[in-house]
């Protein structure tokens, strides 16, 4: 009953440094999104994908890459981090528009 | 574009006590979902409750309950005998039933600060 699985938790990044947020979800939805949260701006979508090798851009792409090969795995790339980028990442999942979202757990990132 | 607006930055309530949180939405569907989420210190998403928008009644979940003006553009939380653990950040969001995937637009969110 594992849900959402976001990982990792937290991270430091130096301005430049690339990574990768993993997220893996176990209740073969096929929505799948990733959200950023920053104070006073609520959630905004960055990507999201209706299905295995099916992605497309949300609200605010720039600086991140998707893929999703499998139903289960959703990772979101940060190419070449920037300050702009320090944020509370989520991972979302949601087998429709009725029924809302599973979230994981966010991703505190802190890019210096 | 659908908006969501939350205008209430932070709000309190006593213990034991009724708050309302506000909400309002822009949009030109007719037919759309209306979410709260609340996000507790331990930043976990949590749905509370969940409102579709070709139905009348109003969503009720326990302690909490939606007030939803549709021509208004308006869906309001009210919750009831509040408790320390409703304390949390709550978010309002939209999506719309057809064509977006499940895609949410959520608001700026309100912190609910809950007095002992």
């Amino acid at each position: 009953n594992a849900g959402v699985t976001q990982t990792p938790k937290f991270q430091v990044l130096k301005t430049g440094q690339s990574m990768t947020l993993q997220c893996t979800q176990d209740m073969n939805h096929n929505y799948m999104y990733w959200y950023r949260q920053d104070p006073g701006m609520g959630l905004r979508l960055i990507h999201y994908s209706v299905g295995a090798g099916i992605t497309d851009q949300g609200e605010v792409p720039n600086g991140y890459n998707v893929s999703r090969s499998t139903t289960e795995d959703f990772p979101l790339r940060l190419l070449s981090a920037a300050p702009s980028q320090t944020s509370v990442y989520f991972c979302a999942s949601s087998s429709g528009t009725r029924r809302g979202y599973t979230f994981g757990s966010g991703t505190r990132l802190t890019v210096v | 574009a659908q908006t969501v607006t939350q205008s209430q930055p932070e709000m309190s309530v006593q213990e034991a006590e009724t708050v309302t949180l506000s909400c309002t939405y822009d949009t030109s569907e007719s037919d759309y979902y209306l979410f709260w989420y609340k996000q507790p210190p331990s930043r976990q998403m949590i749905l509370v409750i969940r409102q579709e928008a070709y139905k009348q009644q109003n969503a009720t979940e326990n302690r909490f309950s939606v007030n939803f003006q549709k021509a208004a553009k308006s869906f309001s939380l009210k919750i009831s005998d509040s408790q320390l653990g409703d304390a949390a950040m709550y978010f309002c969001a939209y999506s719309t039933r057809v064509g977006s995937y499940g895609k949410l637009t959520f608001g700026q969110g309100t912190i609910l600060t809950v007095h002992p």
